[in-house]
């Protein structure tokens, strides 16, 4: 069975500065999403990453893959108060055309002044 | 063009009873994918349709059903309701599956079980 695990849980980062996050997987994939949920919120899609070496980026976010490692990483450059939300990272398990995403528990980043 | 429409938005029930929640898709989105999201155990993933056709399923009871019509709009019913059913229950469309192409995101019916 899949496992999708992301760390930290919880990060409070400081108005300014740079951050990376960690979304580690258990088995074979080359399909990992990421998603920001506001609270109270439904999931906005933010990357898509389909091939080994996939980066992406998006304003101050850049998320890249490492299917070798089983590893994605979404950096963030000076981060702004705007980027307080949680981050979900999905890994998607497929076989064919059958395909089941697995979530990870999700990472809560709090930006202070 | 659209989003994803999910309704109700609120719903209140009482254990033992059943409730059904739609979901309506992106427009040519032919996948609809439920997902129960709760603060214990995260997102998990209920089921996948696609053409009408249930096409992936994720651990839970038998008393979780859904359904997709011919217009890919998805319905779910979640029979003899639990007070640990109470959670966000989110759909999601995409064009050709959950792992295939990108996922759109409804805004969520919230249930709580009383």
């Amino acid at each position: 069975e899949l496992k999708v695990e992301q760390n930290p849980l919880f990060l409070s980062m400081q108005e300014g500065k740079n951050y990376t996050i960690y979304c580690n997987y258990s088995t074979t994939s080359d399909r990992l999403y990421w998603y920001r949920q506001d609270p109270g919120k439904s999931l906005e899609s933010l990357f898509v990453l389909l091939s080994n070496g996939a980066v992406k980026q998006e304003g101050r976010l850049m998320a890249s893959l490492d299917t070798k490692a089983r590893l994605s990483t979404l950096h963030i450059t000076a981060a702004v108060h705007d980027l307080s939300a949680t981050y979900f990272c999905a890994v998607d398990s497929y076989t064919g055309a059958n395909s089941k995403l697995t979530f990870g528990k999700g990472i809560t980043l709090s930006v202070r002044p | 063009k659209a989003g994803v429409t999910q309704t109700p938005r609120y719903l209140i029930k009482t254990r033992g009873q059943q409730v059904t929640l739609s979901c309506s898709p992106i427009s040519g989105h032919r996948s609809v994918s439920w997902y129960q999201q709760t603060p214990g155990q995260g997102l998990q993933f209920l089921f996948e349709y696609f053409s009408e056709t249930q096409r992936n399923k994720g651990n839970f009871p038998g008393r979780f059903s859904g359904r997709q019509f011919s217009n890919s709009r998805s319905e779910m019913n979640v029979s003899t309701l639990e007070l640990g059913d109470s959670a966000l229950y989110l759909c999601a469309s995409s064009m050709m599956g959950q792992g295939i192409s990108e996922q759109f995101f409804g805004p969520g019916t919230r249930l709580t079980v009383l």
